[in-house]
């Protein structure tokens, strides 16, 4: 899987609880992606990074903050999880090209 | 975000048969475009990608065509197998930024 660790793979967590799913990556990729993963909806981006400390939003990033201090690692945080925010969560990475996908993280907000 | 749809979300085609899936981006400036396979429990795999300076690419067993002046994207799968039964996502991506992603099709392959 492209050297691409996924932490958790799964979760099952209270609504209100703060919950950060971890993504480290081997490759030295500059681009890190964050996607969720619905029923009718495809993958949906919630946040990116283009680097170290460089971040940006996604389509849906209402509800999530993200976190890269080192080229290798990026961190999805909810700060109060949702039911809404369960899903299954994938990570990313790419040079510029095609992104290749970690094996995700379920996550389910009871 | 951009749209990124396809026209068919299930297929069903016999094994042996050509498959063609189809997918319709609405960003004119999207410039780089991607095929995933998603099987069941796992993240999705890059199948074959095509700039925006081509019309058609090859891999093995499978073709990409592009029509910008449509924006459209199909994927061709000759020769169908069971292995191929899976959901399969088109991408579209501006200046390697981010990627938008379809809902996605899943190709049932009946033998």
């Amino acid at each position: 899987d492209a050297g691409i660790t996924q932490s958790p793979r799964h979760k099952v967590t209270e609504t209100g609880t703060p919950v950060t799913l971890r993504c480290h990556q081997t490759e030295n990729h500059r681009y890190m992606y964050w996607y969720r993963q619905d029923p009718g909806h495809g993958l949906r981006l919630i946040h990116y990074s283009y680097g170290v400390k460089d971040t940006d939003k996604g389509e849906v990033s209402d509800g999530y903050s993200v976190s890269r201090s080192k080229t290798e690692d990026f961190l999805l945080t909810l700060e109060s999880a949702t039911s809404s925010q369960t899903s299954v969560y994938f990570c990313a990475i790419s040079t510029g090209g095609e992104a290749f996908f970690g094996q995700g993280t379920r996550l389910t907000v009871v | 975000g951009e749209s990124v749809g396809l026209h068919l979300p299930t297929l069903s085609v016999q094994e042996g048969d050509n498959s063609i899936i189809n997918c319709a981006y609405s960003n004119s400036a999207s410039d780089y475009f991607i095929w995933y396979k998603q099987e069941s429990g796992k993240g999705p795999q890059f199948i074959i990608d095509i700039r925006s300076n081509m019309d058609k690419r090859q891999g093995q067993r499978v073709t990409v065509l592009l029509n910008k002046t449509v924006k459209h994207l199909s994927l061709q799968i000759a020769a169908t197998q069971p292995g191929d039964s899976a959901v399969y996502f088109c991408a579209e991506n501006e200046n390697f930024n981010k990627f938008y992603f379809g809902s996605g099709t899943k190709l049932n392959v009946k033998p």
